[in-house]
């Protein structure tokens, strides 16, 4: 079973506006979680992170929620951008050692 | 969902001897998995593609001698260190690709293996 979920494959948004992305996890124990942005060909790379003790951490245009109550956390970006277009992983981990990936959610900033 | 398996979880090793990592698709069939390798700040370096019944194809720098990648069926890869080094230390993750997901590049990600050689 996967205890890390993006619900969405794709999502299209409009250059300037705002990206959500959305991730729910299933296993309590999880107590940091990452973001990772991949482009086509290339490995995944670090984006954005929060711990357990936080409920939001924001980075530039990047800011991450969690809802511990929930299991969700939803990346932000504003505003968004062409060059932000790529595929964005949720991960999740707990003591900081294995890392669970969701499946990915491909975003698109239309110009 | 989909499952990828990777064993063992954490494996320790002297140096000089060769560690075996499985990756399993546990519910579907792979013709295609990824061999990644986290560094410092957690980002993941592509290290190999490996497709089921062709060898796999490596990124520049990656030591295809020293890194043995053998994609044996549709469900399994294994990703050999050889002659294990203290540097080779790190988070192994690997990746299937599922054909029949919604993205093109749909890759489910097994938990990773902690490789420590001493």
């Amino acid at each position: 079973d996967q205890q890390v979920k993006q619900n969405s494959p794709s999502l299209s948004v409009q250059e300037g506006r705002i990206s959500i992305l959305n991730c729910d996890y299933t296993n309590s124990m999880f107590d940091y979680f990452l973001w990772y942005k991949k482009y086509p060909a290339e490995g995944p790379t670090f984006l954005i992170s929060i711990s357990s003790i936080k409920d939001k951490n924001e980075d530039g245009r990047f800011t991450v929620f969690l809802n511990k109550s929930a299991k969700h956390l939803s990346l932000h970006i504003v505003p968004s951008q062409p060059g932000d277009s790529a595929v964005y992983f949720c991960a999740a981990t707990s003591s900081y050692d294995k890392v669970i990936f969701g499946p990915g959610t491909s975003l698109s900033v239309i110009p | 969902g989909a499952v990828v398996s990777q064993h063992p979880s954490r494996v320790i090793c002297k140096s000089g001897t060769s560690v075996k990592i499985e990756c399993r698709s546990l519910d579907f069939q792979a013709t295609t998995m990824f061999w990644y390798r986290q560094f410092p700040k957690k980002s993941l370096m592509l290290m190999a593609t490996s497709n089921e019944g062709s060898k796999a194809t490596y990124e520049q720098g990656v030591e295809k001698d020293k890194f043995l990648i053998n994609h044996a069926s549709l469900t399994l890869s294994t990703l050999t260190v050889t002659s294990a080094h203290p540097e080779d230390s790190s988070f192994y993750i690997c990746s299937a690709r599922d054909p029949g997901g919604i993205l093109a590049d749909t890759q489910y990600f097994g938990p990773g293996t902690r490789l420590t050689v001493l």
